[in-house]
């Protein structure tokens, strides 16, 4: 494996609930990120945290909260989904260039 | 805006055969590139890279081929398995910590 652990990795919730993601990387890199993969799209960049800092917001809508509160936690708090929202979300984590992704959490939003 | 494409959706080889999946990229400064293998139920995982001063570099059974001049980028896979079947996605380093994907290529291996 990566070194970069998610759950859930399966969350199915209806538009009013309120859950959390969250995201641990044991590699020891200081940036963190959130995707979004939906079918047929290429993965979009949602978030970047830079030693517990936002770095990047890639234009999300506000029912998505990010929370980093170290470098090796990142966590994605979700309230009131679209099901347009439903897709694959995924974490990552660097020290440089290359991103090491962790395996998603499949999220269904009813 | 500056994307990341790949010219075959799927890919279909033989067990044993030499696969090569292709991407286009229209971002002239870029500096580094990176294959990534995502297989069903996983994240992507990282193959391979390689830096703009280079054209080609070698891994194990995988080679990334980089064309500068008509901005492209290819993955070679010898002696494709069943086990090399999966979704391949390049990305492009477009600054710094942003890496553009393309869409991705399914590569399916039959025995």
């Amino acid at each position: 494996e990566t070194g970069v652990t998610q759950t859930p990795r399966h969350l199915v919730m209806g538009m009013t609930n309120k859950k959390s993601l969250k995201c641990e990387q044991h590699l020891g890199h200081n940036a963190m990120y959130w995707y979004k993969q939906s079918a047929k799209k290429p993965l979009e960049l949602m978030f970047v945290y830079n030693f517990k800092e936002q770095t990047e917001n890639n234009s999300v809508p506000s029912r998505f909260s990010p929370e980093c509160p170290n470098s090796s936690h990142l966590f994605l708090h979700l309230h009131t989904l679209q099901p347009e929202d439903s897709a694959l979300y995924l974490c990552a984590s660097s020290q440089g260039g290359t991103q090491y992704f962790g395996p998603g959490t499949r999220l269904l939003v009813l | 805006g500056e994307s990341v494409g790949l010219h075959l959706p799927t890919l279909s080889v033989q067990e044993g055969d030499n696969s090569i999946i292709n991407c286009a990229y229209s971002n002239s400064a870029s500096d580094y590139f990176i294959w990534y293998k995502q297989e069903s139920g996983k994240g992507p995982q990282f193959i391979i890279d390689i830096r703009s001063n280079m054209d080609k570099r070698q891994g194990q059974r995988v080679t990334v081929l980089l064309n500068k001049t008509v901005k492209h980028l290819s993955l070679q896979i010898a002696a494709t398995q069943p086990g090399d079947s999966a979704v391949y996605f390049c990305a492009e380093n477009e600054g710094f910590q942003k890496l553009v994907f393309g869409t991705g290529t399914r590569l399916l291996v039959s025995p």
